[in-house]
């Protein structure tokens, strides 16, 4: 069963506006949360993580809100640009686990 | 300089065949991963390798069989092909296997079973 379940599949924005993509997980083990971003033809990247002791984490545009009581963290794309149109996935994991537990992906279309 | 790379970048083979994908990172990272893409983009880990050990299987088909003959290197060779194998294939790296912030994904390698 999918442990990362990931929120809208798709979106379209205009330029200029916020992009939020929500997060929602089950297991309380979990103790990184990354975010990665997915052009066409190439791999995921490292887009911003977090981890459950912070509330927030900003990176240039790009901010995660993490909210540990409803396991729920979201992705938050400030003044999007064309630029980042691609598909951001959530994922998680426990360190001693050595893998990433991915959501299905959002594909995000900013529009001029 | 490419940090994870993957050869072929795509890949388009009869169903019955064998084929095999290969990868490499730079990074000097210890631990290499298996990922696979399917066609509605999920992303699910295939295998891991902590040092040449392997230390995730999950739950793979036996016609998937990875072989790392260094911490460099992490090739997956697939036998018989079906077509539900079509999908991309994420290979990527970490520092430590208890350090997933350095994980970096290679470009991807798309096999096509026809």
């Amino acid at each position: 069963q999918q442990q990362v379940k990931q929120s809208p599949q798709s979106l379209i924005v205009q330029k200029g506006g916020i992009s939020i993509i929500n997060c929602a997980y089950e297991n309380t083990a979990f103790d990184y949360f990354p975010w990665y971003q997915q052009f066409p033809g190439k791999g995921p990247a490292l887009l911003i993580a977090i981890r459950p002791d912070v509330s927030e984490k900003k990176e240039g545009r790009f901010t995660i809100s993490f909210n540990k009581s409803a396991k729920q963290f979201s992705l938050h794309i400030m003044d999007s640009q064309p630029g980042d149109s691609a598909t951001y996935f959530c994922a998680a994991s426990r360190a001693s686990w050595g893998k990433l537990q991915f959501g299905a992906g959002t594909q995000v279309v900013v529009t001029p | 300089d490419t940090a994870v790379s993957q050869t072929p970048k795509y890949l388009v083979t009869q169903m019955g065949n064998d084929k095999s994908i290969k990868c490499e990172q730079n990074l000097g990272h210890d631990t290499m991963y298996w990922y696979k893409q399917d066609s509605k983009k999920f992303l699910k880990i295939m295998f891991s390798y902590n040092n040449k050990e392997l230390i995730i299987n999950e739950t793979v088909p036996n016609r998937f069989s990875p072989k790392s003959p260094d911490k460099a290197h992490l090739n997956l060779h697939i036998n018989s092909l079906e077509l539900g194998d079509s999908a991309v294939y994420f290979c990527a790296s970490s520092p430590l296997l208890t350090d997933n912030y350095g994980y970096t994904f290679g470009s991807g390698t798309r096999l096509t079973v026809v």
